[in-house]
């Protein structure tokens, strides 16, 4: 059954500090991950995208990594901002197939 | 930027009531998909449609149907509603291909619609 599970549910951490989010997925065949950001109250919005042949890719403080073997994806958040307070949707995509998504993790960040 | 308009941020009805969530997307995408976001669980996808007067079921189409009669609007229709219909209902638009391989999905800001 194609699946993705994400951890922690929830995660609190100090304003300033990392925080690293991961992502697994059971979905084959793969074609693509995408991490999108949701604040409260709106839609979820696109961070990046990975493919299967792409290991690391950074947006701003944002890096997501992709470990196809495993089947795992992490998306790491540097010097964390109040405005990361979030929630991080991990969503796979299966060639000819629909989008697989993830609960979310959410992410406060306290000053 | 793309912009995905739903019509209303918050709805209460009552059970029994026909309701109508709209959405219009203004970036001319041929995908519009409609998903309810429950806690704990992730997106699940209502319905999906690739083209005008087109339409697919997604994972849990019943209770629900949808209209595209023009392009950039997508309606989602509650036939009788039903107090386990109440969640957050987000829609969202894309280019290409309809499982979003290559183009990202944007959404609207959602419908939290409250049924009593």
């Amino acid at each position: 059954k194609n699946q993705v599970e994400q951890s922690p549910q929830s995660l609190i951490i100090l304003e300033g500090k990392n925080c690293t989010l991961q992502c697994n997925y059971t979905v084959s065949p793969f074609s693509n991950l995408r991490w999108y950001k949701q604040d409260t109250g709106r839609g979820p919005v696109s961070l990046t995208i990975m493919t299967f042949s792409e290991n690391t890719k950074s947006n701003g403080r944002y890096t997501a990594t992709l470990d196809a073997d495993t089947k795992q994806s992490s998306l790491h958040i540097t010097a964390s901002q109040l405005s990361d307070s979030a929630s991080y949707i991990c969503v796979v995509s299966s060639r000819g197939n629909k989008l697989v998504f993830g609960a979310g993790t959410i992410l406060r960040v306290k000053s | 930027d793309v912009k995905v308009t739903q019509s209303s941020r918050y709805l209460v009805k009552r059970t029994g009531e026909k309701v109508f969530l709209e959405c219009v997307q203004d970036m001319d995408h041929e995908n519009m998909f409609w998903y309810r976001q429950d806690p704990g669980l992730g997106l699940r996808l209502i319905y999906f449609s690739y083209d005008v007067k087109m339409k697919e079921k997604g994972d849990i189409p019943e209770g629900y149907s949808v209209s595209r009669e023009k392009k950039e609007r997508f309606s989602l229709i509650l036939e009788s509603a039903s107090t386990n219909q109440t969640s957050m209902y987000l829609c969202a638009s894309s280019l290409g291909d309809w499982d979003g391989v290559g183009s990202p999905l944007h959404f609207g800001n959602g419908t939290r619609l409250t049924v009593t």
